[in-house]
């Protein structure tokens, strides 16, 4: 079983529809959690990040954990064409004195006007 | 706001040659690491990097890949003789501390081996 599965879609929605985009895992020495979202050919950009169980909001865009299920989400509300892009979940883990970060696949999201 | 800066953008290198990326981290930050993207592919983690020494290496990361800082603000990633299959984006990524705090990426190298 792989460590982070996500949903590669793609996800084709109209502007101003409410995206629900999903990742599970299956190892439970993760605890923190980061959204990122990923434009074509350019780097990882930080969206989230919650360590808890339960909802982190900011702006048009909430994280969900639940930890019981080994399952995190993030919603986009009011989504607009800008926000189309690949979304990341990941995961750090320790590894030596660091901690490295375990990335899902990504999912494309495609918001049309 | 501060921003972690990747040269150059785009590599072109002939298979057996050796090629150096370079990274700015973000200036505060004390935690380095490299990742790569394959087209298509997950980003998968490389290596890390702490106080002048390796932290951790992923079993990509072999005897052709080194990583150095060879002063106060540069991260730099050496692939010794590239192979076809290093063809990849490279990011670079830094983090303020080490326990499991967020990791800020680079804009990232595109690396063709030909």
């Amino acid at each position: 079983q792989k460590e982070v599965e996500q949903d590669p879609g793609p996800l084709s929605v109209p502007e101003g529809a409410i995206v629900s985009l999903n990742c599970t895992y299956s190892n439970s020495a993760f605890q923190y959690f980061m959204w990122y979202r990923q434009y074509s050919r350019k780097g990882p950009e930080l969206l989230m990040y919650t360590y808890s169980s339960g909802n982190k909001e900011d702006g048009r865009f909430t994280a969900q954990v639940d930890k019981s299920s080994k399952y995190i989400s993030l919603f986009i509300r009011d989504s607009q064409p800008s926000d189309s892009a690949t979304y990341l979940c990941a995961m750090p883990s320790r590894g030596g004195s660091n901690y490295k970060l375990t990335f899902g696949k990504g999912t494309l999201l495609t918001v049309n006007p | 706001e501060p921003e972690v800066t990747q040269t150059p953008s785009h590599q072109v290198t002939q298979m057996g040659q050796e090629v150096i990326l370079r990274c700015v981290p973000i200036s505060n930050h004390l935690y380095f690491y490299w990742y790569r993207q394959i087209l298509g592919q997950k980003v998968e983690f490389l290596v890390s990097f702490y106080n002048n020494e390796i932290s951790e290496k992923s079993e990509i990361f072999d005897d052709q890949f080194s990583v150095e800082r060879p002063d106060g603000s540069n991260f730099t990633l050496k692939i010794r003789s590239t192979k076809l299959e290093d063809s990849a984006m490279y990011f670079c990524a830094s983090s303020p501390q080490g326990a499991s705090a967020p990791q800020y990426f680079g804009p990232g190298t595109r690396l063709t081996v030909t």
